[in-house]
């Protein structure tokens, strides 16, 4: 079955840029969406379709992706930042959904 | 404003079954593609299934294919996902997700999630 594949864990302090990778062979030709998910809450989508960003989440937010590797980078990352993120995909159907395993964002 | 409210989880045996539904409100579900997506305890998301919005197309992950059926009760705007001979590792919160087009592409907006507790 498809996999994609992200960190395990991501550490910067406030003020510096987190960046996220999300590795998957599909990634060429399907999108990357991003989910930020905090303790005990729902996951929120912060970025669509490669590199688009959703109403009301902060600009410090982009995304980018190239080959078979996508990128959430978190320009000047905030305390308010630290939270679970998942990257998500689809195989070359596009039928099979798949998210990859969570990257612990830590700002400190 | 869009809302999901998932009910139906609970303290189930292995090789039971359980009903989990999920109401929506601010939009119709007839219009949109609608996913189920879990999270075993201290683990990852993992997505389950998905509906397009003509019924006809419906897809499942390797780990629930043959045992759960999602489907779709319009005239009541719910999401339904009927799980058969349960297994401990189905155990965790089950979230119902719009997806942002009529076809299943990616979930935009997520409920507060249900949990399942498969355990003798």
């Amino acid at each position: 079955s498809y996999e994609l594949t992200q960190p395990p864990s991501v550490s910067v302090s406030p003020g510096q840029t987190a960046r996220i990778t999300c590795s998957g062979d599909a990634l060429p030709k399907k999108y990357a969406y991003w989910y930020q998910q905090k303790s005990g809450q729902a996951p929120v989508l912060v970025i669509y379709e490669d590199t688009k960003r959703p109403s009301g989440i902060p600009e410090r937010f982009s995304g980018s992706s190239s080959g078979t590797m996508a990128t959430l980078t978190i320009s000047g990352a905030q305390v308010e930042d630290e939270a679970d993120y998942y990257c998500y995909s689809t195989d070359n159907s596009g039928n099979q959904k798949v998210f990859g395993g969570g990257t612990k964002l830590t700002v400190l | 404003q869009v809302q999901l409210v998932e009910s139906g989880g609970g303290v189930v045996q292995p090789g039971r079954s359980l009903t989990l539904s999920c109401v929506a409100s601010g939009f119709s579900i007839s219009a949109y593609g609608m996913h189920w997506v879990r999270q075993a305890p201290g683990k990852g998301l993992e997505w389950v299934a998905v509906t397009w919005s003509d019924v006809s197309n419906k897809y499942y992950a390797d780990s629930v294919k043959g045992r759960f059926t999602i489907s779709r009760d319009n005239s009541k705007n719910t999401l339904n996902l009927q799980m058969n001979n349960l297994r401990a590792e189905d155990t965790g919160v089950y979230y119902c997700a719009r997806d942002y087009y009529a076809s299943g592409s990616y979930p935009d907006y997520w409920g507060q999630g249900t949990l399942v507790t498969v355990s003798s």
